[in-house]
């Protein structure tokens, strides 16, 4: 089946550092999403992307899909400590319904 | 609007028991789902309906079942609980696309433990 992994894990990093995840599927993604988990909370949607090497920004988070539509990932420029939390990508492969979840990167924002 | 709501927000089993975890959305969506959530496994689909009266599976379908009555609602059934199926559960919902599944709205979660 379909399977979605993402790295690193965990990334701890300083205010003002820059922060970057990867997320790679095992097979040709019709679009890719890209979601939020606050600690304790719920995944809250950031982003789709839909076109082969797509590039969309949202204030200092920029994401990217790949060329071969198979591969994102999601910049986060200067970080703050409002940025912590888990975040995941997640896939959807032609007409199927299913959005696939990658295993997601915890984000530690510290002073 | 309510958007997704999940209930209940905790619940404790013995193993061997059985529980409804209910999910209801009031935005009109077409799709439903539920994942759930262990720590280091992301969120892993369990089932999922494209409408009223069509369920189908996802990753984890085992020891679950679920029907989709209305559009609205999208109860989760554990029949015989286990301490496996301990963890924690979104409801999640959203409009079809024509590349799938557009942006999912989830519910605040069910955390659940079987003893």
């Amino acid at each position: 089946g379909q399977q979605v992994m993402q790295i690193p894990q965990y990334q701890h990093v300083q205010e003002g550092e820059d922060f970057t995840t990867y997320c790679n599927s095992s097979t040709t993604l019709s679009n890719i999403q890209w979601y939020k988990q606050r600690p304790g909370g719920h995944p809250v949607f950031l982003i789709q992307l839909v076109k082969s090497g797509e590039v969309k920004k949202q204030k200092r988070l920029t994401f990217q899909f790949g060329e071969a539509k198979k591969n994102s990932s999601l910049h986060i420029t200067a970080t703050q400590t409002t940025d912590v939390g888990t975040y995941f990508c997640a896939g959807n492969t032609g007409t199927a319904s299913k959005l696939t979840f990658g295993t997601g990167t915890r984000l530690q924002v510290t002073l | 609007n309510a958007g997704v709501t999940q209930t209940p927000k905790f619940q404790v089993l013995k193993t061997g028991q059985s529980m409804t975890l209910q999910c209801a959305q009031d935005m009109n969506h077409e799709y439903m789902s539920w994942y759930r959530q262990d720590p280091g496994m992301g969120l892993r689909l369990i089932h999922y309906s494209v409408g009223a009266g069509i369920t189908d599976q996802g990753e984890v379908p085992n020891g679950y079942n679920v029907s989709r009555s209305t559009t609205e609602d999208f109860p989760l059934r554990l029949l015989s609980a286990a301490p496996s199926q301990t963890s924690v559960y979104f409801c999640a919902s959203g409009r079809r696309g024509s590349g799938g599944t557009g942006e999912l709205f989830f519910g605040e979660g069910s955390r659940l433990t079987v003893l």
